[in-house]
């Protein structure tokens, strides 16, 4: 079936602006997560959602970044006024259920370049 | 808090050598541990998996088993292929239920031929 599909693949912005980033999770998945990766680092936690239940919004770095998921579906995330240090892969991952010992799976990133 | 430390790479080895990448973790109770490969140009994918102590997860001819008493999860193959060249994360989920996924700083593996 379909994995984890995220778009758009890169895009490259201008610092001051704003860019939304989309991610299709598997098909009945209820767990969905969205990561930051930046060169040459680990993964970065950014957010959590599981069904109609708060998020987990911990991992986001400053209220610049923000994001939604409609049900158990498609998941926006939103970054308001980039800056450079934004530039990074952002990864989206879903899980069938939020249970520790449950594998995610990962889409293939979207490519963000501030300039 | 809880954390996964990896060996830093890049670690460059010749076609058919023994790879061994350690992971070591910090967690309370019996977390879950993974690890994870990313291949040039693709997303993160599971590798293979270990949920209790002493399992060992397996896959493609990686094997890591979870050691509690060491508090680690060393992956290991014995002759690596240069298509085994990718970025290797470990990972840990905490026991009891749904709370972050912490990931390593992934170990990049070169395989010359």
């Amino acid at each position: 079936g379909a994995g984890v599909s995220q778009s758009p693949s890169n895009k490259v912005t201008e610092k001051g602006k704003d860019v939304e980033l989309r991610c299709d999770p598997i098909s009945g998945h209820t767990a969905l997560y969205w990561y930051r990766q930046r060169l040459g680092q680990g993964l970065e936690f950014l957010i959590y959602f599981q069904g109609n239940s708060a998020p987990d919004k911990s991992g986001l770095p400053s209220d610049r970044f923000s994001a939604e998921r409609t049900g158990e579906s498609v998941s926006t995330l939103t970054i308001q006024r980039t800056q450079q240090e934004d530039s990074a892969v952002y990864l989206c991952a879903s899980s069938l259920v939020p249970q520790s010992s449950y594998e995610q799976y990962f889409g293939p990133g979207t490519r963000l370049t501030v300039t | 808090g809880n954390s996964v430390t990896q060996m830093e790479g890049p670690v460059t080895l010749s076609e058919e050598a023994f790879l061994t990448i350690n992971c070591t973790y910090t967690a309370t109770g019996y977390p879950s541990l993974f690890w994870y490969v990313q291949y040039p140009g693709e997303g993160l994918q599971l590798l293979l998996k270990a949920t209790k102590a002493d399992d060992k997860g397996s896959n493609k001819g990686f094997e890591a088993t979870y050691r509690k008493e060491t508090t680690s999860f060393h992956l290991e193959k014995g002759s690596v292929q240069v298509s085994d060249s990718a970025v290797y994360f470990c990972a840990l989920t905490p026991s009891g239920g749904y709370q972050k996924v912490t990931f390593g700083i992934g170990t990049k593996l070169q395989v010359i031929p």
